[in-house]
């Protein structure tokens, strides 16, 4: 079974500062690894996604995250943020080609001015 | 190109009842997949239907039932509704293989 952990609820940071949303994951077997975007009162919007290969992963809007094996991390960055990053962030993974994902409970950012 | 449709937006239902939801996948994918999520929750996988056949199914009870058509698109019912069966309903699409799931903007469900 897969499980997966995001350590912090919520996150205020000011705008143009850096920002790291943690994600932790919990799997026996080969993993695939995603992060997407909740805005208000929308579905989710995938914002990159780890696969094989670099464990660098660069995305949409200026996020990119690391995957890590030995420390079964998958943290998202943004170098600086901007108001319009407020959001919900969910880390996701999958072992099975993408059939289903397991989400973790979510990051609120919050960008403050 | 439109991407993932749900129908309807909002829906309120009384405890008992049954519900029909809706999805429509994006052009050219085949593969639907349906998450319910609570509200401060992530999104928890209910079952995903390919070739009108469900290929996987999370851990819900078997109220929750799906249907998908020859056009690939999808229905979610849910029956003998309850209070907890209250969630955001996310539909996603993709086509076979493909990691690239997209998601509508869901269906929210108010259970009375």
């Amino acid at each position: 079974a897969q499980s997966v952990t995001q350590l912090d609820s919520q996150v205020p940071v000011f705008e143009e500062a850096p920002v790291e949303l943690r994600c932790n994951y919990s799997s026996s077997v080969s993993v695939y690894l995603f992060w997407y975007v909740q805005y208000p009162n929308q579905g989710l919007q995938l914002l990159l996604k780890y696969l094989s290969g670099s464990t660098l992963v660069k995305g949409i809007n200026g996020f990119e995250a690391e995957f890590n094996k030995s420390q079964t991390s998958f943290h998202l960055r943004k170098p600086s943020v901007h108001i319009s990053d407020t959001a919900e962030y969910f880390c996701a993974v999958s072992d099975n080609y993408g059939q289903n994902f397991v989400f973790g409970p979510g990051t609120r950012l919050s960008v403050l001015p | 190109d439109a991407g993932v449709t749900q129908s309807p937006t909002h829906l309120i239902k009384t405890r008992g009842q049954q519900v029909t939801l809706r999805c429509s996948p994006k052009s050219g994918h085949d593969t639907v997949s349906w998450y319910q999520q609570a509200l401060g929750q992530g999104p928890q996988f209910i079952f995903q239907y390919y070739e009108e056949e469900e290929r996987q199914r999370g851990n819900f009870p078997d109220r929750f039932s799906g249907h998908q058509f020859p056009n690939y698109s999808s229905e979610l019912n849910v029956n003998a509704l309850l209070l907890g069966d209250s969630a955001l309903y996310l539909c996603a699409s993709s086509w076979t293989a493909n990691y690239g799931y997209t998601f509508g903007s869901g269906t929210r469900l108010t259970v009375v």
